[in-house]
């Protein structure tokens, strides 16, 4: 079955500090990988995506997602935080054999504290 | 430009009623969508338009029924609604199908149904 794993629920970091969410996936064969953000009462909006090439993918807002084939995960990055990254993340693929669909992750909330 | 227009942003209706909920995209996109979310939930699916026809219904319940009466607008028309239909309805385009494509999403309209 493909499915996309966001093993933590909520993620708390101190502003200023690097943040990484979490998200492991298990399609068959290549992924499209997908980060969105959610804020509250609010759309997603989009962060970056991967489809081929470098694993390091460089998005907005300085976000940056790394893709591990081996380790089948996609970590959302973020150097230095800030509080107005609070937002519920959301982490998805779409299968090369179904690509009208798009399998997303149970979500994960940020939490920066000031 | 990538912007993907909702309306209405908030929507009440009792049980008996029939409304509409409206979506539109001026990027060119062939593809939309739409998905129900629930609180602290990722969007599900509901139904995939493409060249303004539809090519997915994820056993949708009939008292949604889809509409896309031309490339820029998506609308979807409720009758009869359960209050367990309450929820944040997604509209979302994208350029084509095809699994890289990137999927914008609107607003949304939250929805109560008494």
């Amino acid at each position: 079955a493909q499915s996309v794993a966001q093993p933590e629920d909520q993620v708390n970091v101190a502003e200023g500090n690097p943040l990484t969410v979490k998200c492991t996936y298990s399609v068959s064969g290549n992924p499209y990988l997908f980060w969105y953000v959610q804020y509250p009462n609010r759309g997603l909006q989009f962060l970056l995506k991967y489809i081929t090439g470098d694993n390091l993918v460089k998005g907005s807002y300085g976000f940056e997602a790394e893709f591990n084939k081996s380790q089948t995960s996609f970590h959302l990055k973020k150097p230095s935080a800030l509080v107005s990254d609070s937002a519920l993340y959301f982490c998805a693929v779409r299968p090369y054999s179904s690509a009208s669909k798009i399998i997303f992750g149970s979500g994960t909330r940020l939490s920066i504290r000031p | 430009d990538t912007e993907v227009t909702q309306t209405p942003k908030h929507l009440v209706m009792g049980m008996t009623n029939k409304k509409s909920l409206k979506c539109e995209q001026h990027m060119g996109h062939r593809a939309m969508y739409w998905y129900k979310q629930k609180a602290k939930k990722p969007p599900e699916l509901m139904f995939v338009y493409s060249y303004e026809k539809l090519s997915i219904n994820e056993s949708v319940p009939s008292r949604f029924s889809p509409e896309c009466p031309n490339s820029s607008l998506l609308n979807l028309h409720l009758h009869a609604l359960q209050p367990e239909d309450s929820a944040l309805y997604l509209c979302a385009s994208s350029r084509g199908t095809s699994g890289q494509e990137t999927q914008y999403f609107g607003p949304g309209t939250r929805l109560l149904v008494l």
